[in-house]
């Protein structure tokens, strides 16, 4: 089975600190995603990356950033958390060539409470 | 920016009953998918159309596409219990460069009443 996993659930930081939500997938898919997900607005690109190393802003990368290191792993990083990103963030991978041509792998989601 | 909007917000019917659900997009598409959320959960795929097909089925899923209207309906036939959820439509635009994404509508909230 194909397998998107977020390193937490559940997290709880406070105002100010730098939060890092880990993604990995086993698919060996060249895309990764990161949406946040929120009620009312449905969900929204972060970022996303079609390559080790490469990286490009969705429709709302203010206050986010990203690394991939490695094939395997996008991570999300928050650098100094605030109150508006309290969220349900969603990894998501695909093997297409154009993102548009394939389906999106998910994984449970994470969601974050910043007080 | 949201591409889809799909259409009811909500619906609730009974057990065995059809279920409708209607996507509208903006720009022209390479694809659009449905996809299906579990409360608290994770996105599934249920299905992909293509902007030169019609229809397309999948189990007790029929999906059709009108490009010349830009919208989608999403059927799913004699409903269960366990269809209770959120189903999301999402677009490929055309207008974006090679590397497209995926754009996500706000859901609509299915319950299917036992």
């Amino acid at each position: 089975d194909v397998k998107v996993t977020q390193s937490s659930r559940y997290l709880v930081k406070r105002t100010g600190e730098k939060v890092f939500l880990e993604c990995v997938q086993d698919m060996d898919h060249e895309n990764m995603f990161w949406y946040r997900q929120d009620p009312g607005l449905g969900l929204r690109l972060i970022y996303f990356s079609y390559d080790v190393k490469m990286k490009e802003k969705g429709d709302i990368p203010e206050g986010y950033s990203v690394s991939r290191e490695k094939k395997e792993r996008f991570s999300l990083i928050l650098e100094s958390a605030s109150t508006n990103q309290t969220s349900m963030y969603l990894c998501a991978s695909s093997s297409a060539r154009g993102f548009g041509t394939g389906e999106l792998f998910f994984g449970e989601g994470s969601r974050l409470t910043v007080l | 920016s949201q591409q889809g909007e799909e259409d009811p917000q909500a619906l609730s019917i009974q057990e065995g009953e059809n279920a409708t659900m209607n996507c509208s997009y903006k720009t022209s598409i390479n694809n659009l998918q449905w996809y299906r959320q579990n409360s608290g959960r994770g996105l599934v795929h249920l299905i992909l159309i293509r902007s030169n097909e019609r229809e397309k089925h999948s189990g007790r899923l029929r999906v059709t596409l009108d490009t010349s209207k830009k919208s989608s309906s999403l059927l799913i036939t004699a409903s269960r219990a366990a269809d209770t959820a959120s189903y999301f439509c999402a677009t490929a635009s055309l207008l974006l460069k090679a590397n497209s994404k995926l754009t996500f509508g706000k859901g609509i909230t299915l319950s299917v009443r036992p």
